[in-house]
């Protein structure tokens, strides 16, 4: 079983719709959630960040976290056509020292919004 | 967010050639930087951990004479690819951590190396 798993899509919606993406872990060590955001041959880029269960909200991106059920999500509103991308759960443990940023992936969802 | 910046963002080299990849953290001290390999249609692969003044900490499988990383300064960590070979051609991502020290990683846009 992988420490991380991410549904795989790819998923295509019509613009406007909401977007759900997925992720679950076996490894209650993880402390800390982020979601990326992976355009074609770019580096990832930092949407949200958490580390407590719970949601949390930034303009049009939800990230909710369930730690007893080890499970994230994150919700895009009114998604539009820049939103197609691949987005990338990434999951961190606090082993301390250098262990700090040594991120778990899950395999990314291919997300295409189309007009 | 805070910018890291990754050069050069394409490179084709022949094979048994070495290359060199910069990654600099542009506006913020990165005390860790981390090496990412990442290929077609698949996610982030760790490589490497890069510690400002002290040698990198690589994953299992990933061979460190082949890959060398020099992380000398607070901004600054490269990877260099030694005697490279057709299947060392990839996406080499470098990621600098954020100042809170949470884990809180940034990207660089990535270098496509092609090893002809």
């Amino acid at each position: 079983q992988k420490e991380v798993e991410q549904d795989p899509g790819p998923l295509s919606v019509p613009e406007g719709a909401i977007v759900s993406l997925n992720c679950t872990y076996s490894n209650s060590a993880f402390q800390y959630f982020m979601w990326y955001r992976q355009y074609s041959r770019k580096g990832p880029e930092l949407l949200m960040y958490t580390y407590s269960s719970g949601n949390k909200e930034d303009g049009r991106f939800t990230a909710q976290v369930d730690k007893s059920s080890k499970y994230i999500s994150l919700f895009i509103r009114d998604s539009q056509p820049s939103d197609s991308a691949t987005y990338l759960c990434a999951l961190g443990a606090n082993a301390g020292g250098t262990s700090y940023g040594k991120l778990t992936f899950g395999q990314g969802t291919i997300l295409t919004v189309h007009p | 967010g805070a910018v890291v910046s990754q050069h050069p963002s394409r490179v084709i080299c022949k094979s048994g050639t070495s290359v060199k990849i910069e990654c600099r953290s542009l506006d913020f001290q990165a005390t860790t930087m981390f090496w990412y390999r990442q290929f077609p249609k698949q996610s982030l692969m760790l490589m490497a951990t890069s510690n400002e003044g002290s040698k990198a900490t690589y994953e299992q499988g990933v061979e460190k004479d082949k890959f060398l990383i020099n992380h000398a300064s607070l901004t600054l960590s490269t990877l260099t690819v030694t005697s490279a070979h057709p299947e060392d051609s990839s996406f080499y991502i470098c990621s600098a951590q954020g100042t809170r020290g949470t884990g809180e990683l940034f990207f660089g846009e990535g270098s496509r190396l092609t090893v002809l």
